[in-house]
């Protein structure tokens, strides 16, 4: 089974800072994916790679940026957190994009609250 | 956006039916996947169509009409542990679009 995972389940920082949030996978997937889920707006792409250093912004990319140096690994980082970017954080990977008839595998999810 | 549309909340009763129904714009489309969701965990893929029609996969069916952009998630026999949140996600080549999701509350 494909494992996708998080580092931190809960987080708490404050305005201004600017916060990292790391996602691993496990089975060597080309894509990986940033989404933000809040109540009533359901999950919404932030940006997306689909290979080291390969990146592209999703639809609400404003006040993040992404880093993948390492196939496994995608980073979303705040630049400078604020208010209105506390929310539920989820990442996502498939193998590459000729698989992308297949379902997206999701970390547990990040929820971040800037203070 | 690319604007889909499924109702915010469904309640039912233990071992009843229940139909859950998503629309979406037709350009573009690729395939529709359905996700369920429990509170405070990840997604989990259910089905995905392409083609018109009727999938079946045990107590969970999924049903899709490319021409009319029209998809629904039908639960059989529903159980406690169906009380859960339903996401329809529409495919665009390698995004998906999803819409805000369904709560399904089952009552006992």
């Amino acid at each position: 089974d494909v494992k996708v995972t998080q580092s931190s389940r809960y987080l708490v920082k404050r305005t201004g800072e600017k916060v990292f949030l790391e996602c691993v996978q496990d089975m060597d997937h080309e894509n990986m994916f940033w989404y933000r889920q809040d109540p009533g707006l359901g999950l919404r792409l932030i940006y997306f790679s689909y290979d080291v250093k390969m990146k592209e912004k999703g639809d609400i990319p404003e006040g993040y940026s992404v880093s993948r140096e390492k196939k496994e690994r995608f980073s979303l980082i705040l630049e400078s957190a604020s208010t209105n970017q506390t929310s539920m954080y989820l990442c996502a990977s498939i193998p590459g994009q000729s698989y992308s008839n297949q379902p997206q595998h999701f970390g547990d999810g990040t929820r971040l609250s800037i203070l | 956006g690319q604007n889909i549309d499924q109702p915010t909340e469904m309640t039912a009763t233990e071992g009843a039916i229940v139909q859950i129904n998503c629309t979406y714009q037709t350009s573009g489309f690729n395939g529709l996947f359905w996700y369920q969701q429990h509170a405070g965990e990840a997604p989990t893929f259910l089905s995905y169509n392409v083609l018109d029609g009727l999938e079946e996969k045990g107590r969970f069916s999924s049903f899709l009409s490319r021409s009319k952009g029209y998809s629904y998630l039908l639960l059989k026999e529903l159980q406690m542990k169906d009380s859960a949140s339903y996401l329809c996600a529409r495919r665009d080549d390698y995004k998906l679009s999803f819409g805000a999701g369904t709560t399904v509350t089952v009552r006992a």
